[in-house]
């Protein structure tokens, strides 16, 4: 079983519309969280940290389940410029990062 | 600008070749880092190194080797002893390793390999 786990999708979505991808993750030892965004050929950026108090950052919104081991991305008037893989991230034990397989979001007009 | 760079864009090689792919990073960040990305899946990490002159292996480092003999340079050996080379190669920093905790790894724009 992978540590980080996404469905691929794509996700496609009409502009305007809500969208939310789950995560989970099989390390309880895995202390934080976050969202990577990564454009097609190109490489990942950091989008936003996940907290478990929820974090937005304006149209988007993390959340953790630390009970049932799933983030989620909340993205809220689809912009055609989300269009983009959306990698969930967890920092483990050893204080490196373990991507999960990413959640295509096709955004249309 | 301060940035990682990461040289060729693309790479064809034939089999049996060994291939050095480039990593350069102004930043001033003391962790570097190489993953691995195969289509549809998430990246895995090759190699790290947190200081100079000592690097760590990661989930998936046979048939590759690297160096840090420089704070800012970070080459990633592709050997023939690697069975699938065909990858999309990513360099990564960050402040230092501990810096995990919030995320923060930076990453080059990566290397196309592909080995015919």
């Amino acid at each position: 079983r992978k540590e980080v786990e996404q469905d691929p999708g794509p996700f496609n979505v009409p502009e305007g519309a809500t969208v939310a991808f789950n995560c989970t993750y099989s390390n309880s030892a895995s202390q934080s969280f976050f969202w990577y965004r990564q454009d097609c050929r190109k490489e990942p950026k950091l989008l936003m940290s996940v907290y478990s108090s929820g974090n937005e950052d304006g149209r988007f919104t993390a959340q953790l389940n630390r009970a049932s081991q799933y983030i989620s991305l909340l993205i809220r008037d689809s912009k055609l410029s989300d269009s983009a893989t959306y990698l969930c991230v967890g920092n483990n034990a050893g204080n490196m990062l373990t991507f999960g397989g990413g959640t295509r979001l096709m955004v249309k007009p | 600008d301060g940035g990682i760079t990461q040289s060729p864009k693309y790479l064809f090689r034939k089999e049996g070749q060994n291939v050095t792919l480039s990593c350069e990073q102004n930043l001033n960040h003391d962790a570097m880092y190489w993953y691995r990305q195969d289509p549809g899946q998430g990246l895995r990490l090759i190699y790290y190194s947190q200081i100079v002159n000592d690097f760590q292996k990661g989930d998936i480092a046979e048939g590759y080797s690297v160096s840090r003999e420089k704070k800012e340079s970070f080459p990633l050996t592709v050997t023939s002893a690697q069975k699938n080379p065909t990858a999309f190669y990513l360099c990564a920093s960050s402040i230092d390793r501990g810096s995990s905790a919030s995320g923060e790894q930076f990453f080059g724009p990566g290397t196309r390999l592909t080995v015919l």
